[in-house]
């Protein structure tokens, strides 16, 4: 069983089009995370959502909406998406947020806008 | 800005090798220290984690943290080829819910 799985994997779209990612874990975490890698690998958290409430918005455009309907789900849906949302986009999750927390991490899905 | 440096490499070592990934941190009130490998087109992984100063052990990975120093490295001993993946360095940033990473390290292990 996958422990935090996102759909799709992969996403190629033009420019202007809306999209959504979803991600759904299994381990009975609390916290849900989404972290966007660039192609410099640069990993950097853009959202975290405790018990369905958003904690954690680091200034990430509007057009981002994330939407967690319950504790095991949270997508992200994108509007207008430009050339330079193309990155890969990680799901994560943990068990509270204490020092030793640990977050898993899903398989990513590749956002290409063309 | 709070900020994670790693040394983006490539460093390579031999097999057999001790392999020494650095990083470093600006935010003193950081409490917790993550080291993530992850492979080429694969999601990040968790190696170890600290958060008290002094060195961790867990098999060939020990994690050393020096709080004062600012500063957290990953030692790999006895290196092998599967080790070969870029590390992440991760720091909890002054807040429980956000883990800032460094730009990673790329690790060759050659055979």
């Amino acid at each position: 069983d996958t422990a935090v799985s996102q759909t799709p994997k992969y996403l190629v779209t033009q420019m202007g089009n809306d999209k959504s990612i979803k991600c759904e874990q299994n381990l009975g975490h609390d916290t849900m995370y989404w972290y966007k890698q660039d192609s410099k690998k640069f990993l950097k958290i853009m959202f975290s959502y405790n018990n369905k409430e958003l904690i954690i918005n680091e200034t990430v455009p509007n057009r981002f909406s994330p939407k967690s309907p319950d504790k095991a789900h949270l997508n992200l849906h994108i509007n207008s998406l430009e050339l330079g949302d193309s990155a890969v986009y990680f799901c994560a999750s943990s068990q509270g947020a204490t020092v030793d927390t640990e977050a898993f991490f899903g398989q990513g899905t590749r956002l290409t806008v063309v | 800005q709070k900020e994670v440096e790693q040394n983006s490499g490539p460093l390579s070592v031999p097999e057999g090798a001790i392999a020494s990934l650095n990083c470093t941190y600006s935010d003193r009130g950081s409490q917790s220290f993550f080291w993530y490998r992850q492979y080429s087109g694969k999601s990040p992984e968790l190696i170890m984690f600290i958060y008290s100063n002094g060195d961790k052990e867990d098999g060939r990975f020990t994690a050393q943290l020096n709080k004062a120093s600012q500063y957290v490295s990953l030692l790999i001993r006895d290196s092998q080829p599967s080790d070969s993946a870029t590390y992440l360095c991760a720091v909890n940033g002054g807040s429980n819910y956000k883990l800032t990473f460094g730009k990673g390290t790329l690790l060759t292990v050659n055979p």
